[in-house]
This record gives structure tokens, sequence and C-alpha cells, in this order.
């Protein structure tokens, strides 16, 4: 079956440390996509992808890094720059940007 | 700048309550909504869509309504399960962006 595949489900920093978290989608789409979910509130977009080695960034990318070297792949780096990591992190994928976005079921990262 | 709005929860309903979820946008044009539901510890799942004014978009019995005089896209259902307890999102997108915005959710509570 086609879909988002993050891994890994849970997921501890220490203080101080990178951490990168994997997104693989096998649907064939062009557009990838990271959220942010904090309790309680909506989606915030920290990078997307149109096309194989491009991305941008979305409304918080600092403290965040992120790579597009393979169609299926977009694994999002939390850097120490990122003082408050600690949260629900959704990786989506859609045809194009304009179409709605298929979302993998999450990584909960958490600092130690 | 352009935002969806979403009716604060948690909204808790008895089994075969009739559901509505209000859901009001901010935006110059004509974007396409969107309803995600999100069950606890997954990722979103797309409920359903539409792409224009005076479309209905529905799935599982919900339906969403894009009003363009009212700027609205109210999510429906005539019966509720307790299986439909879960976060409910409304979001936009524009054909010509692609960036998808979301309201803050709302969480449903469906007793028995």
């Amino acid at each position: 079956d086609g879909g988002i595949t993050q891994s890994p489900k849970y997921l501890f920093r220490k203080e101080g440390q990178n951490v990168t978290l994997s997104c693989e989608q096998n649907l064939n789409h062009d557009a990838m996509y990271w959220y942010r979910q904090d309790p309680g509130q909506g989606l915030r977009l920290i990078y997307y992808s149109q096309i194989v080695n491009d991305f941008q960034k979305g409304d918080i990318a600092e403290g965040y890094s992120v790579s597009r070297e393979k169609k299926e792949s977009f694994p999002l780096t939390v850097t120490s720059a990122q003082k408050n990591p600690t949260a629900f992190y959704l990786c989506a994928s859609s045809i194009e940007r304009n179409q709605p976005q298929h979302f993998g079921d999450g990584t909960r990262l958490s600092i130690l | 700048g352009n935002s969806v709005t979403q009716m604060e929860g948690p909204v808790t309903l008895s089994e075969e309550a009739f559901l509505t979820i209000n859901c009001t946008y901010t935006a110059t044009g004509y974007p396409s909504l969107f309803w995600y539901v999100q069950y606890p510890g997954e990722g979103l799942q797309l409920l359903l869509k539409a792409t224009k004014a005076d479309d209905k978009g529905s799935n599982k019995g919900f339906e969403a309504t894009y009003r363009k005089e009212t700027t609205s896209f109210h999510l429906e259902k005539g019966s509720v399960q307790v299986s439909d307890s879960a976060v409910y999102f409304c979001a936009l997108v524009y054909n010509q962006g692609g960036k998808l915005i979301f309201g803050q959710g709302t969480e449903l509570s469906v007793k028995p």
C-alpha cells in the first residue's frame, strides 16, 4: 500500500544534540512538507519542498534543516539551535502544492 | 493575511446527536477548502474537500458546503458515533500558492 512512513514514532534528545527525523513516501508525490504540532494548537509549517534538490522555509524554520536528495525522502534535522523542540512532528506529501496533502503518523520528540 | 478560524473545543456530544463544527476563513481570491481529522496519536487524514463556491464535500456521513458569501465551510454530521471522537481541522489552500493554512483544530468527544 502506498503511504508515508515516519520514523521513529518516539524520539528523545539530549540538550545540545541534533536529531534527524525520517520521512519516506512511496506515493510518487513531488511535494513534501514538515509541520510542527503543539498541544491544543494547529499545525505550523517548518519547511516544504516542491521538487528534488529544492526546498523553502515555512513559517517556523529557525533551528531546523532539511534535505531533498531523493523524491521519496525528506528528512528533518532538529538542531541544537531549536530551543523548544518538544513537539509532535508531522510529514506530509502531495502530488502538487495545491492538492490535498497526505500525512504520516508523526514523530513525538521529547527532551531528556 | 489569509487565516482559518474554527469554533473552540472541546465539543462533547452524546451518540447519535447532530454535529456542527463551524469554520470561517479570511482570504483573497478563491481557495480550495478541506476538513482533516486526527485520531489520538496519529497523523491527519483528509476527510473531505471542496474546490469552488457551492461545492459540497462529503465522506463517511460528514458534509461541508463551500459558502463564498459567508466565507464559511462548516462541518456537519447527522448522527455521530463514539468512533468519531477526534480532532477536526479546517484548512485552505490557494491553487496558485499551495501553502496549506490550518485552523487551530476542534476536539470532538462523543459519549455512549
